[in-house]
């Protein structure tokens, strides 16, 4: 059984650096085609792709945040970590982590974790 | 601007059929990749409803179908339950972006 669980702080101030935990069981990331990705979601809005990281340490960003986002693996933990710089309110959202079938779609998916930019 | 466009809101009665559209470009659905479907129940985590553009995972009912042309894709519900109240998604990859995208959402409402 997959299970995906997402942990960070609730609260960052703006100009912080987030850090996000993605610990995962029931797969392992050093595995042929495993891949686990991150996508967040402002409130009352739509989700939106991050970043993904794959078992061979192959690294895809967003485009449009590739400048401020960090994806690496603990394989030993059975974690992946996200962090991104420079937050700023916009940046309000549940964040999440999934599982990545077949380097096409999310097929399992963490609970979610709210992360609110405020000063 | 979400790169796949969705209608922001479907409407049925119990027992009736729905269909929400998913319209991409020559660069995602178009270029031949695959599209999937997620449903998002209130304040919970998106579920794969549909995957590779026709195919439910084990658990979701066969109410649930999925269909891809040109460079567009559809969510048909037949049937409608009180219990598909949601935000449905939908997703495909993007080659001009080099990346994985998501439809803006559609929220369907059971009258």
């Amino acid at each position: 059984q997959i299970t995906l669980k997402e942990s960070g702080p609730p609260l960052v101030k703006p100009t912080q650096t987030l850090t996000l935990t993605c610990t995962f069981s029931g797969f392992s990331l050093s595995t042929s085609g495993v891949g686990v990705g991150w996508i967040r979601q402002p409130p009352g809005k739509a989700l939106e792709w991050l970043a993904l990281i794959y078992w061979d340490d192959d690294k895809r960003y967003s485009p449009s945040l590739k400048s401020r986002l960090t994806i690496t693996k603990d394989t030993s933990k059975d974690q992946v970590v996200l962090t991104m710089t420079n937050m700023d309110p916009v940046d309000t959202a549940t964040y999440y982590c999934a599982h990545v079938y077949s380097n096409s779609h999310f097929d399992y998916w963490g609970q979610g974790t709210l992360v609110t930019v405020s000063s | 601007q979400s790169v796949l466009t969705q209608p922001p809101s479907v409407s049925g009665a119990p027992g009736q059929r729905v269909t929400i559209s998913c319209t991409g470009s020559s660069s995602n659905i178009g270029a031949g990749y695959d599209v999937y479907w997620y449903q998002q129940l209130p304040g919970i985590a998106p579920k794969l409803l549909i995957y590779d553009n026709s195919n439910r995972p084990s658990g979701v009912p066969d109410r649930f179908s999925g269909s891809k042309s040109g460079t567009s894709a559809s969510l048909a519900i037949t049937g409608l339950q009180a219990e598909d109240e949601a935000d449905y998604y939908c997703q495909s990859y993007d080659s001009s972006l080099s990346g994985w995208v998501f439809g803006g959402g559609t929220k369907l409402t059971v009258l």
